[in-house]
Order: structure tokens, then C-alpha cells, then sequence
């Protein structure tokens, strides 16, 4: 079994900062790989996939970059509305595999 | 508008049986694959298993397998988690939400449901 992880756990930012997450998976996923944001009493939301694309009409700030088994999510310029709570997520059709990290929180200094 | 619409909060005992469901809109049902997410209050995402609408192909995470039944009916784009006998440990929110398909393979999920909040309580 694949197992994500992400790092830090919560991290306090004031908005205006460049913030980058963190995922690692516990063996190479090539680029099979998604982010989403989770706002409190909200369905997740797509923001990244295959590693560095991004969804439909998600703003430019966010990015995503890596391969195999480090991957990072960038938020160049943190806004208001960014705080939330992301996830990582592998995906591998067989055996059938769609794993989540456990979540970055990105909270408000 | 393409979207998942979602049948709404169940409060059931434990032992009893319960079937939710997910209705798809706006788009083409047959040609995504459907997961289920379940979050427990408080936790993250867990994936718990998909179906392909157009030929009912499931596929259960290790973890949930032999838990739940995913299942689905095309003709009135509408997918389905149940559960036969209901426990404690089930309480928790259950999304559904479509897959993309990038190059043929399955890959993150675009579209989420507005998520069913399921309360089992004796």
C-alpha cells in the first residue's frame, strides 16, 4: 500500500506569503498525483492534477510541481480565501489505489 | 451545470441497513467514473471505492472492501453507497464525487457532491 504524507501538519501564514506544502509517498507514483482544498462545511475541491496542472478556474497562484515521490504544492501570494485545510491524493488505476495524505492545514498567523 | 447532487442526512441505529445516493447532471453519466469519499467528523479524506456507470466495474479500496456495496443505475444517472448492516464507526460525512480521465488513466476527482452527513447512534 502507498502511503502519503504530507508535511507541516498546520502552518500559521499571514496572507501576502509564499507557502509551500509538502506530500511524499512511500514509493515512486510517477506523476500521478492530486491536490485539493478543503474549506470547513465545504466539499474538497481540485486544484492540481498529474503533479502541476491545474484545475479549471483555479487561480494562477497555485501551483504544483514534482515526480515519483516528493511533490509541492505552491501558493505564491497566501489571500484570505486560501485558508484551508489540502490534501494530497495518488492515484493508480490497478491495483485500484487513490490514497490521501492526511492534510496540510494553513491556518492564519 | 454539471453536477452531483447527493440524497440527504440519515440518522440510523446500529444494525439496520441504509443505501444513499449520488444523481450526476450537466454531463455525460456513463463516461466518468464515480468514487465515494467518506471524512469522518473531524478527519480527512479517506477513498473508498469507484464504479464505471456505463458497465457497473467496481473497485473497493482494501480498506473498505466487504464493508460497503457501490453500485449504480445509468438510466437515471444515479450511484449508490449501502451499507447492510450499519455500525457506530460509520458515522461520518460521504461524498461523492467524478473522476477525470487524463491519457486513459482515472485520475483526481473535479466534480464532489454536496456530501451526505450519516448518523448511526443507538
Amino acid at each position: 500500500e502507498i502511503v502519503m504524507t504530507q508535511s507541516p501538519a498546520t502552518l500559521s501564514v499571514s496572507p501576502g506569503e509564499r507557502v509551500a506544502l509538502s506530500c511524499r509517498a512511500s514509493q515512486p507514483v510517477d506523476t500521478n498525483l492530486a491536490w485539493y482544498q478543503q474549506k470547513p462545511g465545504q466539499a474538497p475541491r481540485l486544484l492540481i492534477s498529474t503533479a502541476s496542472t491545474r484545475a479549471t478556474g483555479v487561480p494562477a497562484r497555485f501551483s504544483g510541481s514534482g515526480s515519483g515521490t516528493d511533490f509541492t504544492l505552491t501558493i505564491s501570494s497566501l489571500q484570505s480565501e486560501d485558508f484551508a485545510v489540502y490534501y494530497c491524493q495518488h492515484y493508480r488505476d490497478w491495483p485500484p489505489s487513490w490514497t490521501f495524505g492526511h492534510g496540510t492545514k494553513v491556518e492564519i498567523k | 451545470e454539471v453536477q452531483l447532487v447527493q440524497s440527504g442526512a440519515e440518522v440510523k441505529k446500529p444494525g439496520e441497513f441504509l443505501k444513499i445516493s449520488c444523481q450526476g447532471s450537466g454531463y455525460s453519466f456513463t463516461t466518468h467514473w464515480i468514487a465515494w469519499v467518506r471524512q469522518m467528523p473531524g478527519k480527512g479524506l479517506e477513498w473508498m471505492g469507484i464504479i464505471y456507470p456505463a458497465d457497473y466495474e467496481t473497485r473497493y479500496s482494501p480498506s473498505f472492501a466487504g464493508q460497503v456495496t457501490i453500485s449504480a443505475d445509468k438510466f437515471i444517472n444515479t450511484a449508490y453507497l449501502q451499507w447492510s448492516r450499519l455500525k457506530a464507526s460509520d458515522t461520518a460525512k460521504y461524498y461523492c464525487a467524478r473522476h477525470e480521465t487524463i491519457s486513459g488513466v482515472i485520475s483526481g476527482m473535479d466534480v464532489w457532491g454536496q456530501g451526505t452527513t450519516v448518523t448511526v447512534a443507538s
